[in-house]
């Protein structure tokens, strides 16, 4: 049972313009979500997270919005640069507002490719 | 801060045969995780510990698949005997009690042939 969904395997955009990544979750018990960011041969990176209890988070070049009534999240880039160019994964922490939020389940992951 | 280390970084192996992973997490993380990355997929949760305790290992094929934590630190995570669909990144995290965040290591690509 997939809780998590990122429907779009692949995004590719021009570098300086904006990327939207999506995300979709079943679970209403949800109350955190991540970003991650993987490099081939590497392991995920934590990238931003966002609390249900806000809509919108900002990191530099990264925001995550927060849709709680569509169950729906994105994370923004602006402006996109070839460096970003990875793969994706939002998730959430399994034990919804309990304990060991690094339980983690993921998305399928969306591969970004920001061309020069 | 040193990271999660792993070993092997790359292992291939014949089906049938057993295979062994090693994980050193950060520092004082009390918590540790392995996760199985197939290829398309997001990483899959296989086993939870807290210090030397195993909290959840509601998704580890038991049959074939055993972890251990090593006095609340070092951990292994073994398979035999591996199956062709056992090929996949085997992904080792931890992260401080509470934290919203798990930091992972840089994986070990296993290849079943």
């Amino acid at each position: 049972d997939q809780q998590v969904k990122q429907n779009s395997p692949s995004l590719s955009v021009q570098e300086g313009r904006i990327s939207i990544l999506n995300c979709d979750y079943t679970n209403s018990m949800f109350d955190y979500f991540l970003w991650y960011k993987k490099y081939p041969a590497e392991g995920p990176t934590f990238l931003i997270s966002i609390s249900s209890i806000k809509d919108k988070n900002e990191d530099g070049r990264f925001t995550v919005f927060l849709n709680k009534s569509a169950k729906h999240l994105s994370l923004h880039i602006v402006p996109s640069q070839p460096g970003d160019s990875a793969v994706y994964f939002c998730a959430a922490p399994i034990n919804a507002g309990g304990t060991s939020y690094g339980k983690l389940t993921f998305g399928q992951g969306t591969i970004l490719t920001v061309h020069p | 801060e040193a990271g999660v280390a792993q070993s092997p970084r790359y292992k291939i192996i014949e089906k049938r045969q057993s295979v062994a992973f090693w994980c050193n997490p950060i520092s004082g993380h009390a918590t540790l995780y392995w996760y199985q990355q197939i290829l398309g997929q997001g990483p899959k949760l296989l086993i939870q510990f807290q210090n030397n305790g195993v909290v959840d290992d509601s998704q580890l094929p038991k049959d074939r698949f055993s972890a251990e934590r090593l006095k609340g630190v070092d951990s292994t995570l073994k398979i035999q005997p591996a199956k062709l669909e056992d090929s996949a990144v085997y992904l080792c995290a931890s992260s401080p009690t509470w934290s919203p965040e798990a930091f992972f290591g840089q994986g070990t690509r296993l290849t079943v042939v």
